[in-house]
């Protein structure tokens, strides 16, 4: 069956970075786009990035400035979310999510989240 | 602020019939088609409903979307407890050139 498996909870300081990894399993890798979605504690969703594994094209969210790149290894069917410069308002957790159906933007399988905090 | 707007909160009894408003604008609702999610808290978004109106393998007909101009509407009837949850409307925006979300709306089941 689809499971995205992602990465363990991570506690990090101001100013440092992150690696939320997001691993791939029961279908073919290239096949769907894979996202990247927030939620702050308490809050709702935010998009942050997308990935095409078959084309290796990226995209990202302004309000990222930069300091977001998704990367992803085809040899573990990881996808993975490098965040940078991390301030505390980056604290939140993160999901990866597949896109069902090319172009409809909808995630039909969600990676179980993970809780990133930034705190000095 | 979230680009696209819902009422922050609903309720229902048991049985009956409730509806989620989305609004947007031209530059998304109005030009893409809008997901629908379901959250329970701790857990991960469920997919309820995508491309306006359709379900996913799983999902009761007790749900369905739609969507007019530059809103979008979720419809859930025969209300449930276990409906009781967080929904977000979602979809792309062309101007932002990113997947933008409503800000919520907690359905309580009195």
């Amino acid at each position: 069956q689809v499971q995205l498996g992602q990465s363990g909870a991570a506690v990090k300081e101001p100013g440092a970075s992150v690696r939320v990894s997001c691993r791939i399993s029961g279908y073919t890798f290239t096949n769907y786009y894979i996202h990247w979605v927030r939620q702050a504690p308490g809050q709702g969703l935010e998009w942050m990035a997308l990935i095409n594994p078959g084309g290796h094209t990226t995209l990202y969210t302004q309000k990222l400035q930069g300091r977001g790149t998704v990367t992803m290894d085809t040899t573990t069917s990881t996808i993975n979310l490098d965040l940078s410069s991390l301030r505390s308002d980056d604290t939140a957790v993160y999901y990866c999510a597949r896109e069902s159906h090319s172009g409809t933007y909808s995630f039909d399988y969600w990676g179980q989240g993970t809780l990133v905090t930034v705190s000095s | 602020q979230s680009v696209l707007t819902q009422p922050p909160s609903a309720s229902g009894t048991p049985g009956q019939r409730v509806t989620i408003s989305c609004s947007g604008s031209n530059s998304n609702i109005g030009s893409n088609s809008v997901n629908w999610y379901l959250q329970l808290p701790g857990t991960a978004p469920k997919l309820l409903i995508y491309s306006n109106n359709q379900r996913p393998s799983g999902v009761p007909d007790r749900f369905s979307g739609s969507k007019s101009g530059t809103s979008a509407s979720l419809a859930i009837s025969g209300l449930q407890s276990e409906d009781e949850a967080d929904y977000y409307c979602a979809t792309w925006d062309d101007s932002l050139t990113v997947v933008v979300f409503g800000g919520g709306t907690k359905l309580t089941v009195l």
